[in-house]
């Protein structure tokens, strides 16, 4: 059970737009920074999204975060197959002080 | 250009123990913190915990407490993680990941991840 909730699972069509929520508490998406992840088949994961709604340096714009609340957001648009992947939201948990993750979204571009 | 590179596979017994290093190029080692993540076989990541390589010191997940030690080696710029007493749960792909050397703790550089078994 992850500490952080993600659905399992998203789909959408090439070009089209999808979004991707991660649920947490107070403790940690509400009071820290949230970033995402984009891990492809066999591969290990990759910096999308820092600091809530920042792009690391060669990141396409069609990959966008967002917060309010208790609640983070990744968007990508223009959806290619190449997005088939499984994303993950993290962020530091004041709590537990541990960095926790969501369970991961496997997005499938039909 | 940044690199971080893990060692090969390993394969061990249970009880046993295991040490992963991670060596790290291309910035300056001591500016910026090296985590551990694992992630089992069709499972989701999970945070082990962080090291200071500046000073050496260490924060690890309360699941790990006990059983893990993460290490440096500034001269070398390679971090070690060592988990013991190792059980078949544990098998997984752990992977050290660059920390942001600030307080918003990301991962901006991984390595390509070790495989560990635990088999009897």
């Amino acid at each position: 059970q992850s500490v952080l909730t993600q659905p399992p699972s998203v789909s959408a069509a090439p070009g089209q737009k999808v979004t991707i929520s991660c649920s947490g508490s107070s403790s940690n998406v509400r009071n820290n920074y949230v970033s995402w992840y984009q891990q492809l088949p066999g591969t290990a994961p990759k910096l999308l999204i820092y600091d809530n709604n920042k792009r690391p340096s060669g990141i396409p714009d069609r990959f966008s975060g967002s917060k309010s609340g208790t609640s983070a957001t990744l968007g990508i648009t223009g959806l290619q197959t190449g997005d088939e992947a499984d994303y993950y939201c993290g962020t530091w948990d004041s709590s537990l002080s541990a960095v926790v993750f969501g369970g991961g979204t496997k997005l499938s571009v039909l | 250009q940044v690199q971080v590179v893990q060692s090969g596979a390993e394969v061990k017994k249970p009880g046993a123990s295991v040490k992963v290093s991670c060596k790290a190029s291309g910035y300056t080692f001591t500016k910026f913190y090296m985590h551990w993540v694992r992630q089992a076989p069709g499972q989701g990541l999970e945070w082990m915990g962080i090291i200071n390589p500046t000073g050496g010191g260490t924060t690890y997940a309360q699941k790990f407490q006990g059983r893990v030690t993460m290490t440096r080696d500034t001269s070398a710029s390679t971090v070690y993680m060592e988990l013991r007493s190792l059980r078949s749960e544990d098998t997984a792909v752990y992977y050290c990941a660059r920390g942001d050397g600030g307080g918003s703790h990301f991962f901006d550089y991984w390595g390509q991840g070790t495989l560990v078994s635990v088999s009897s």
